[in-house]
């Protein structure tokens, strides 16, 4: 089993939906990180966070300690939005365990 | 632009090869992150430098080393390339080794093993 679990591993949206990304965790985390890679392979830092909730525009994340969970929230979905969406639990010290990641199309 | 610098931006080399991948971190920074991303093996962290010294090794191996200058960029030496070896190496930077930072990410070197 895999440390850092995410779905969907494909998601397809209209634009405008509404999106969820999830992402569960058994490690040990002082942090979680939403990352953004885009076709052209560069990664984007969207969020961390060790608690509660973070909001920058369109874009909402949520973590749950107790229950090892996080979710990424894209209201409004845009095709610029298209990208790959990877959750990294950060673990004690800073090494970055990740997911695999997860493949969003939005089509207008 | 995160502020993390990588070169050169592409690589192909041949097997049995040695190649030299440079970072230099966002201005302040003192942490530099390793990772490999693969088809096969997605992200990958492979090492952590701070202020010049090694500070956590993950899944790296024994022909690939790294180190960090005393200007803090950081070079991947990757030796007796193997196909496997070819990847995507991205490099990251932190304010400090310390608690929680959040890293930034360079835009990467693709590396092309013939």
């Amino acid at each position: 089993k895999n440390e850092v679990e995410q779905s969907p591993q494909n998601l397809t949206a209209q634009e405008g939906e509404f999106i969820t990304i999830n992402c569960s965790y058994s490690v040990g985390i002082s942090a979680l990180h939403w990352l953004q890679q885009h076709p052209g392979g560069g990664i984007v830092s969207l969020f961390m966070l060790s608690s509660g909730k973070k909001k920058h525009g369109r874009l909402i994340a949520t973590i749950n300690i107790q229950e090892k969970h996080s979710s990424l929230h894209i209201t409004a979905s845009h095709p610029r939005d298209s990208a790959v969406y990877i959750c990294a639990a950060m673990e004690y010290g800073n090494k970055l365990v990740f997911g695999a990641g997860t493949i969003l199309r939005v089509k207008s | 632009d995160s502020g993390v610098t990588q070169t050169p931006k592409h690589l192909i080399t041949a097997t049995g090869q040695r190649v030299t991948l440079r970072c230099s971190p966002r201005s302040g920074d003192l942490s530099v992150y390793w990772y490999q991303q693969s088809l096969d093996q997605g992200l990958q962290f492979l090492i952590q430098y701070y202020n010049g010294e090694e500070r956590a090794k993950g899944n790296i191996l024994e022909r690939f080393s790294a180190q960090q200058f005393p200007d803090l960029h950081s070079e991947l030496n990757l030796s007796s390339l193997e196909l496997g070896d070819s990847a995507l190496y991205f490099c990251a930077s932190s304010a400090s080794g310390e608690g929680y930072n959040e890293q930034f990410f360079g835009p990467g070197t693709r590396l092309t093993v013939l």
